[in-house]
């Protein structure tokens, strides 16, 4: 079945430090990619997300690129702030299992001032 | 939009309660999610709609566990009768088309069973 491995946590930085959150993944098909962001308190927010090889999904200066050579999709960021600190999730969905998406556990990051 | 909106946002209860947990999805949107986030199963799907049909129920816990979505604009989770490893957060989540992919969340319901 489907699997989403992300690095585990938590991840504590300083603000202005580069962030990465690795991320692979198992499909048997085609699957779209993506990051949510749970901020403490809230549900999940998508941060951003790809479709395709090589597709880059951009938002609020994260980024992340679909390799599917490596079947991985890492999130990135140049400079963190400290309100970017969250939990963040790496997801898969197949169009074959519907609007089903499979989580990785998720990554808790913390950045400090 | 409102977003998606679930009702409690948190509940307290004892063990042996029936607890119910509501939750709207956004309107015009086919899909609802009910997931279940615990320190430590992390973020568990437990069952899922389309067009108010059941489609996938496998990660229902068990029979204390049921779900419901009478009209496209309502859903409930029920537990029945509770217990402390309930204690969790349980969001719903709604998505718009078989095409997008993308789960809009809602708040969340922390519930503690004593």
């Amino acid at each position: 079945g489907d699997s989403v491995t992300q690095m585990e946590g938590p991840v504590t930085l300083s603000e202005e430090a580069f962030l990465t959150i690795n991320c692979t993944y198992t499909a048997t098909g085609y699957p779209s990619l993506f990051w949510y962001v749970q901020y403490p308190g809230e549900g999940l927010q998508l941060l951003l997300k790809a479709t395709k090889a090589d597709d880059k999904g951009s938002n609020k200066g994260f980024e992340a690129t679909y390799r599917k050579e490596t079947t991985s999709f890492h999130l990135e960021k140049g400079s963190v702030q400290v309100s970017d600190s969250a939990v963040y999730f790496c997801a898969l969905s197949e169009r074959a299992a519907g609007n089903k998406l499979t989580f990785g556990g998720g990554t808790r990051v913390l950045v400090k001032p | 939009d409102a977003g998606v909106i679930q009702s409690p946002r948190h509940e307290v209860t004892e063990m042996g309660q029936e607890v119910t947990l509501r939750c709207k999805p956004i309107s015009g949107h086919d899909y609802l999610f009910w997931y279940r986030q615990t320190m430590m199963r992390g973020l568990e799907l437990l069952i899922y709609f389309n067009n108010n049909v059941p489609i996938d129920d496998s990660g229902m816990p068990e029979d204390r566990f049921s779900a419901k979505m009478p009209n496209a604009s309502f859903s409930t989770l029920k537990i029945q009768p509770s217990e402390p490893r309930d204690s969790a957060v349980y969001f719903c989540a709604s998505s718009p088309t078989a095409s997008s992919y993308e789960q809009y969340f809602g708040p969340g319901t922390r519930l503690t069973v004593t």
